[in-house]
């Protein structure tokens, strides 16, 4: 497969705290993006990175890219019980013909 | 402006049966793309379609077809229906095929396989 992988598979935090989740790939893209998705609802679109930036910032959220790891990270500030959802990183392959998202991480924020 | 809209929304059928699944992409977006997901296999890339014409396509058999019109609506089609096909299958609108773009989600349609 070459769906990207994302760690962790579940993550649950209290309210307030910052929660990091990462996500590693396989082929080399033209850009990387996080995605945000509701039980089982459509995704919303978070953020892009593209693969000759290393740091992108939207409110609270922080993404980073190391290209030469073939990783993103993905980084919720104070996050609040409405951040509980499921993330998902996609990439778009350099030859920009494919699209994969990765396994996703579900995040739960306790009140 | 309004949102990607997918129907039916959820949907009940059986084995060896056909269903046609409708996306309508924001309005002025002409690259539609469909995703199926499921537990065991999370989201992957069914095909994308800009202009009327399909662009990319993804590892699915050739039960798996798509068609996009002139208003840029596009639908997918299954037929002989298999219980794993059962998932969500998502639709996804951008101004142009994908390269840099950023993509807008419909709700999806509920499929059921019995």
């Amino acid at each position: 497969s070459q769906q990207g992988e994302e760690d962790p598979q579940a993550l649950s935090i209290q309210e307030g705290e910052n929660a990091t989740m990462n996500c590693s790939y396989k082929t080399s893209i033209n850009n990387l993006q996080w995605y945000r998705q509701n039980s089982g609802r459509g995704l919303v679109h978070l953020i892009l990175i593209r693969s000759n930036e290393r740091e992108k910032h939207s409110g609270r959220l922080r993404v980073t890219l190391d290209t030469s790891k073939k990783s993103s990270s993905l980084l919720i500030t104070a996050s609040r019980a409405a951040d509980t959802a499921s993330y998902f990183c996609a990439t778009e392959g350099s030859t920009g013909n494919q699209f994969y998202f990765g396994t996703g991480t579900s995040l739960t924020v306790i009140p | 402006k309004a949102g990607v809209t997918q129907t039916p929304r959820y949907l009940i059928k059986t084995r060896g049966q056909q269903v046609t699944l409708s996306c309508s992409p924001i309005s002025g977006h002409r690259s539609v793309s469909w995703y199926q997901q499921t537990p065991g296999q999370g989201l992957q890339f069914l095909f994308e379609y800009f202009s009327e014409t399909q662009r990319n396509k993804g590892n699915f058999p050739g039960r798996f077809s798509g068609r996009q019109f002139s208003n840029s609506r596009s639908e997918m089609n299954v037929s002989t229906l298999e219980l794993g096909d059962s998932a969500l299958y998502l639709c996804a609108s951008s101004l142009a095929p994908r390269a840099g773009g950023t993509q807008y989600f419909g709700p999806g349609t509920r499929l059921l396989v019995l």
